[in-house]
């Protein structure tokens, strides 16, 4: 049972180039969520889905898009990554928002 | 603006002792609280949650208690083994969206 699976799990980027981070759970939840990890700072959210088709802003939405074109999928893209990008990236998923949040294991961004 | 604070970030105790967490938070709408535990390289994992119907929820070496007055919570590891040494978020979800606000996280090491 793999839970939540996120790819890739570490990558530089030079500024201005752009990417997608991957994330697939594999528990048929409808709820999933993109977090950025700074020192001292906690999990902040980036965006979020509630079902397939549907994407809402979180707290830190500015210079990322994201896409949930299936249930299983929801995908990050940085339009042209900012030395401020860097940081470790966590998917998340829930079946609905008072369950727990399964996480992936990170992906660790580094923007030069 | 951080509506969950972990004011400790980190805490050392001796293998065998009570290790004891501190939450506070600011949004009297909470009304469910989480904690989740993350080891290094991996993704936070869900340990244990309370609802604000309870002031007590007891796992095993792991039980959170929740002062709704002072609004504050606090999760106990009695005893503490080795391998509780991880950084422990609390979290809740606000009640009128699907966002969960994160503390910025407590380091705990347990010394043998």
């Amino acid at each position: 049972n793999a839970g939540v699976t996120q790819t890739p799990k570490f990558r530089v980027l030079k500024t201005g180039q752009s990417m997608t981070l991957l994330c697939a759970q594999d528990m048929n939840h409808e709820y999933m969520y993109w977090y950025r990890q700074d020192p001292g700072m906690g999990l902040r959210l980036i965006h979020y889905s509630v079902g397939e088709g549907t994407t809402a802003k979180g707290e830190v939405p500015d210079g990322y898009n994201v896409s949930r074109l299936k249930k299983q999928n929801f995908l990050l893209g940085l339009e042209s990554a900012a030395p401020s990008q860097t940081s470790v990236y966590f998917c998340a998923s829930s079946a609905d928002r008072y369950q727990p949040q399964h996480f992936g294991d990170g992906t660790r961004l580094s923007i030069l | 603006d951080q509506q969950v604070k972990q004011n400790s970030p980190s805490l050392s105790v001796q293998e065998g002792r009570i290790s004891i967490l501190n939450c506070d938070y600011t949004n009297s709408m909470f009304d469910y609280f989480l904690w989740y535990k993350k080891y290094p390289a991996e993704g936070p994992t869900f340990l244990i949650s309370i609802s604000s119907i309870k002031d007590k929820n007891e796992d095993g070496r792991f039980t959170v208690f929740l002062n709704k007055s002072a609004k504050h919570l606090s999760l106990h590891i009695v005893p503490s083994q080795p391998g509780d040494s991880a950084v422990y978020f609390c979290a809740a979800p606000r009640s009128n969206d699907y966002k969960l606000s994160f503390g910025a996280g407590t380091t705990v090491t347990v010394r043998a």
